[in-house]
């Protein structure tokens, strides 16, 4: 267990439609990241915030939108679904900028 | 532009022979290096990471990994496999003297280890 806890664990939703995940990073990290893993895409990099800034962008859509809470926590907002959203989003944590990340166990999105 | 390789999308090892996952990268400093596995259905986990030191990095469950500046690799290694090392390896790189602060993930390579 890396202390980093996601929300929902699955999701499936219909096209054209709206989603939040939730991210708790470990205590005491203040920098959470996301990524969206797909089958044949490999591991991307979304976004990075850090203690409430946003501080890196990497592939994220247009559509996607992120924030992170005076309490830490995170959350990314997809919205506008399509089928090739469905994968699975991990949110990553680390005590500051470009140290070791700790995973969390990811949400499985389904958009059908 | 920081980069990470890992040459080989799958490995195949008999339990018990040395293992060898791959990892080259590409940075303008001296990297950050970072070894991470994903089980079935779970998130990554930490195995190791490479700052500055010892070029022979040792980590969780019995892997290490070497650090070869010359060669811009940082292969990951395993004298004696097991069946429940099988599963997916990612290597990552970072460069502290980017202003962009993202670590790079490689595309990842599946570890079979058969009985």
């Amino acid at each position: 267990d890396s202390g980093v806890t996601q929300t929902p664990k699955h999701l499936i939703t219909a096209t054209g439609q709206r989603v939040t995940l939730r991210c708790s990073p470990r205590s005491g990290d203040l920098s959470v990241y996301w990524y969206q893993q797909s089958l044949d895409q490999g591991l991307q990099f979304l976004i990075q915030y850090y203690n409430g800034e946003e501080r890196a962008k990497g592939n994220i859509l247009e559509r996607f939108s992120a924030q992170q809470f005076p309490d830490l926590h995170s959350e990314l907002n997809l919205s506008s679904l399509e089928l090739g959203d469905s994968a699975l989003y991990f949110c990553a944590s680390s005590p500051t900028i470009g140290e070791t990340q700790y995973f969390g166990p990811g949400t499985r999105l389904l958009v059908l | 532009a920081q980069s990470v390789a890992q040459p080989e999308d799958q490995v195949n090892v008999a339990e018990g022979n040395p293992l060898t996952v791959k990892c080259t990268y590409s940075v303008s400093g001296n990297p950050y290096l970072f070894w991470y596995v994903q089980y079935p259905n779970r998130g990554l986990q930490f195995l190791l990471k490479y700052i500055t030191g010892d070029n022979l990095v040792k980590g969780s469950y019995g892997f290490e990994a070497e650090f070869n500046k010359s060669q811009t690799s940082f292969h990951l290694k395993k004298p004696s496999a097991l069946v429940s090392d099988s599963a997916l390896y990612f290597c990552a790189v970072r460069d502290p003297y980017s202003s962009a602060s993202k670590i790079i993930f490689g595309s990842g390579t599946r570890l079979s280890i058969r009985p």
